[in-house]
Formats: structure tokens, C-alpha cells, sequence
């Protein structure tokens, strides 16, 4: 089973909101990752966590925070965004940093 | 120079043709080396990887890629598409340890 889950499918939120996404994984994978996707472009990388650490945070504005509650849990935590952060915002997995990544279906979202 | 490298944005072809999407990498990545595919409103799939060992590596639904390290290419194939393969494909690889660096993508298109 090579699943990611990612919840909601769909989110939107105007800019004073507070939201969150979820992602989870049983695959008992180590590395959890973030990645932004405008349309027509590949997914730009956002955060790593590395056995429930965070090792690289990719220069991203502080109204997104990562949290990693557990192994198997990635959530991201969106304040006063803009509506250029609309986009696909994907989550992946692997065994450890250096093995291949699964990704999940990701959250369309939309800041009005 | 960018990293990874896909040398055509779009490429449409026939139904039952065969197909080849270019991917070029430079020395400052990994020879850890992916191909994803990405159907319209969907998270990546992995379609196939090289990581060491045969040159030549394929996928449960017909593609192939083979890894060439004097043209420092990973090309993937097809020997005949189907309608179901219009997506985009993205392939990637490793920078450093831990970041996964992608191409541009190449949207993929077949016309019946």
C-alpha cells in the first residue's frame, strides 16, 4: 500500500481565516514533506520533516506552519494568507529522505 | 543551468504511436533519478526509478526509461499510447540528500 491521504480535497478561505491541512501515511515512512503547485508548473518543495523533525523549511512565510504530530502525521497550518498562495498544495512520503517519494492527492485551495 | 531538464513543454502525438519524452540532468543532482505522472486534477504518481543497477527500467503499464550517464539523459518511452496517457510528466531527481528537484513537465497529449 503506498496511500497518502490528504484532507479537504477542496478548501477555501478568505485572508483573515484559519485553516488547516491534513496529510497522513501508513506506510511507517520517516520523511513527510510539503510542496506548492501553481497550475502548469512542478510542486515546489516547502517543508521536510525528517523522524518527526523538521530539517528544511524552504524559505516559506511564516503564515504557513508546519506540525508534525506523530510519524504518521503531517498538518499544515494556514494564517492571513494571500491570494497569491492559492494553489495545489501536495504532501508526500518516503522511507527516509533518500528514497522515492509517494504524494497524495493534494488540497485545491483557494484564498478570496 | 537548471537541474533537471525536460526539453519539450508539450508533446502531442497519435493514439498507438509511440512516444518519447526528454529528460536531461546536470552533475550538480544525483544520479537517484524519477519519472512522475500527473493526470488532470490529481497528485503524482510515481511511474518508475533509478536508483542503481540496470540501465534500462520500466513501469507496470507499458513505459520504459533508460538511464544514459554519458548523455547524462533518462528518457522515457513508449512503444504505443493509449487516450488514457494524456497527463503530465515530470521527471526528477535528487539535490543533496534530501531535496527532490523536478523539471518543468511535459504535457503529454494523444489524439485519437
Amino acid at each position: 500500500d503506498t496511500e497518502v491521504t490528504q484532507t479537504p480535497k477542496h478548501l477555501v478561505m478568505g485572508m483573515t481565516n484559519k485553516k488547516s491541512l491534513k496529510c497522513e501515511q501508513h506506510m511507517g515512512h520517516r520523511a513527510m514533506y510539503w510542496y506548492k503547485q501553481k497550475a502548469k508548473k512542478p510542486p515546489e518543495l516547502m517543508f521536510v520533516y525528517s523522524y518527526e523533525k523538521l530539517s528544511i523549511n524552504e524559505s516559506v512565510p511564516s503564515r504557513f506552519s508546519p506540525e508534525c504530530p506523530n510519524s504518521s502525521l503531517l498538518n499544515l497550518h494556514l494564517h492571513a494568507l494571500q491570494p497569491e498562495d492559492s494553489a495545489l498544495y501536495l504532501c508526500a512520503s518516503s522511507r527516509t529522505e533518500t528514497y522515492e517519494q509517494y504524494f497524495g492527492p493534494g488540497t485545491r485551495l483557494t484564498v478570496t | 543551468a537548471q537541474s533537471v531538464t525536460q526539453l519539450d513543454s508539450q508533446v502531442p502525438v497519435f493514439e498507438e504511436a509511440p512516444v518519447e519524452l526528454r529528460c536531461n540532468y546536470s552533475s550538480s543532482v544525483s544520479v537517484y533519478l524519477f519519472w512522475y505522472v500527473q493526470y488532470p486534477n490529481q497528485g503524482l504518481q510515481l511511474l518508475l526509478k533509478y536508483l542503481s543497477g540496470s540501465t534500462l527500467v520500466e513501469s507496470i503499464n507499458g513505459f520504459e526509461a533508460e538511464f544514459n550517464k554519458s548523455q547524462t539523459s533518462f528518457h522515457l518511452r513508449k512503444p504505443s499510447v493509449h487516450i488514457s496517457d494524456t497527463a503530465e510528466y515530470f521527471c526528477a531527481a535528487f539535490q543533496g540528500a534530501q531535496k527532490l528537484v523536478f523539471g518543468q513537465g511535459t504535457r503529454l497529449t494523444i489524439n485519437p
